[in-house]
C-alpha cells in the first residue's frame, strides 16, 4: 500500500525567506503523480504544483519548485521569496494510475511579517 | 467555469441524528471523491466514484455511512446515526481523466459538529 509521510508538522519563516517542506512516499509502482496542495485557513484546497514520476525534470511554478528524487522516494517543496499569503497547511499527495489519491498529514506553514 | 459546490457549509447536530451532505462536481468530471478531514490532519478517502459506480469504498464505515451518485453527476453522503467521532470536515473533489493531469479540484467542504 502506498503511504505519504510529512515529517514537519509545523514551520515558521520570515517573509521573503526560502522554505523547504519535506515529503517522502512509499510505492512499488513506477508511474504515478505527486502533488503539493495548499489549504489556506478558508479551507478550500488548491493545487500548488504537480510532478509526473516519469519526468526527470523537477517541476517549477513561479516561486514554487520541487526536488523530486525518485530513487529515494522523496518529493520536497521549495517556496522562494515567501509571502504572507503563503501561510497555510501544505499537503503532499500521491496518485497512482488507478486514480487512488492519498495525502500526507500536512505541514502547517506560518509566514511571519 | 463553476467549481465544486458543496452544501451545507456548516452543520451542527446532536449525536444519533442523521445528516446528509451534497456535492456538485465540475461539469464533465467523471471521477468524484469524498474525503473526511479531521482537525489538523490530511484528508482521508471515504469513497471514490467513476461516473455512477463506486469503485473504491473500502474506507467507508458502511454501518452508518452511505453515499450515492445518481446519474453520475451530483453525489450525496449520508451519516445515520451520527457519532461524536464523526465531527470533521467532509470534502468533495472531482477530476477528469481526459486531461490526464491527475489534478483534483476541491469544494469548500462541509464542517460537521456532533454534540
Amino acid at each position: 500500500a502506498q503511504t505519504v509521510t510529512q515529517s514537519q508538522p509545523e514551520m515558521s519563516v520570515q517573509e521573503a525567506e526560502t522554505v523547504t517542506l519535506s515529503c517522502t512516499y512509499d510505492t512499488s509502482e513506477s508511474n504515478y503523480y505527486l502533488f503539493w496542495y495548499k489549504q489556506p485557513p478558508s479551507r478550500q484546497m488548491i493545487l500548488v504544483i504537480r510532478q509526473e514520476a516519469y519526468k526527470q525534470q523537477n517541476a517549477t511554478e513561479n516561486r514554487f519548485s520541487v526536488n523530486f528524487q525518485k530513487a529515494a522516494k522523496s518529493f520536497s517543496l521549495k517556496i522562494s521569496d515567501s509571502q504572507l499569503g503563503d501561510t497555510a497547511m501544505y499537503f503532499c499527495a500521491f496518485s497512482n494510475r488507478d486514480d487512488k489519491i492519498i495525502f500526507g498529514k500536512g505541514t502547517r506553514l506560518h509566514i511571519l511579517p | 467555469e463553476a467549481g465544486v459546490v458543496q452544501s451545507p457549509r456548516y452543520k451542527i447536530i446532536e449525536k444519533k441524528q442523521p445528516v446528509a451532505f451534497w456535492c456538485n462536481p465540475i461539469s464533465g468530471h467523471n471521477t468524484l471523491y469524498w474525503y473526511r478531514q479531521n482537525l489538523g490532519q490530511g484528508p482521508e478517502l471515504l469513497i471514490r466514484y467513476e461516473n455512477e459506480e463506486a469503485v473504491d469504498d473500502s474506507q467507508l464505515p458502511k454501518d452508518r455511512f452511505s453515499a450515492e451518485r445518481l446519474k453520475g453527476v451530483d453525489s450525496t453522503l449520508k451519516i445515520q446515526p451520527a457519532e461524536l467521532g464523526d465531527s470533521a470536515v467532509y470534502l468533495c473533489a472531482s477530476r477528469t481523466r481526459q486531461e490526464n493531469t491527475g489534478e483534483l479540484f476541491f469544494g469548500e467542504g462541509s464542517r460537521l459538529t456532533v454534540l
